[in-house]
């Protein structure tokens, strides 16, 4: 069965400080993997996908992640954080039909 | 462009009443649509989801169920609400595709409070 671990439950950076939030992944297959970002009391939107194809895949509002197939991982990345990126942000694993599998989130708290 | 409509955005129920919370999608045709939970600290739990008018997959036993009675519209009910079914549910589209590389795109989720 597919999982993602989100090592880190809480996460605080200084505004303008680079960020790099971990997931690790388990699947037998390529997966397809997500990062999502939830504000408080609202929905998640996807900031960036991973198909196949270049490891390095481009988000939305400058985020980017890093697919390493022998860590089994996909950290997502920012090179300086805005005040506006305090969010709660999640991994998820595509590897079955219909079954996306949602890691526990990190929240991002940004500090002046 | 699509959209995804989902309300009540709050309600506060009182322990054995009926739910039913509705979810719309707009700009798209045969969606595959889903129904989420979220509890604190424990991510996302997928409840029920569906690929067409009247298919309904169960992912884990409860007191909810879903219905799909239009195309672009899925529904979420119990007969007799929980305490244990407080939390802030979430509705979800992707493109049905016959693959599992679609992201899913979700609502404004609604937040249920049982008392």
């Amino acid at each position: 069965a597919q999982s993602v671990t989100q090592p880190d439950i809480h996460i605080t950076v200084s505004e303008g400080a680079s960020l790099e939030l971990r997931c690790n992944y388990s699947y037998g297959a390529t997966p397809y993997l997500f990062w999502y970002v939830q504000s408080p009391g609202q929905g998640l939107q996807l900031l960036l996908k991973y198909f196949s194809g270049d490891t390095l895949v481009q988000g939305i509002k400058g985020f980017e992640a890093e697919f390493k197939r022998s860590q089994s991982s996909f950290n997502l990345r920012k090179p300086s954080v805005h005040w506006s990126d305090a969010a709660e942000y999640f991994c998820a694993v595509s590897g079955g039909y219909q079954k996306v599998t949602f890691g526990t989130g990190t929240k991002l708290q940004v500090i002046p | 462009s699509q959209t995804i409509h989902q309300w009540p955005a709050t309600l506060v129920q009182p322990v054995g009443s009926p739910l039913s919370l509705e979810c719309t999608v707009e700009g798209t045709s045969n969606p595959n649509l889903y129904w989420y939970r979220q509890a604190a600290g424990r991510g996302l739990q997928l409840l029920f989801y569906s690929v067409g008018i009247g298919q309904i997959s169960s992912e884990v036993p409860q007191n909810l169920s879903a219905s799909r009675p239009q195309d672009r519209q899925f529904i979420l009910s119990s007969k007799k609400l929980l305490l244990s079914d407080s939390g802030f549910y979430l509705c979800a589209w992707s493109v049905e595709t016959g693959w599992d590389n679609q992201p899913q795109h979700f609502g404004d989720g609604t937040r249920l409070s049982i008392l």
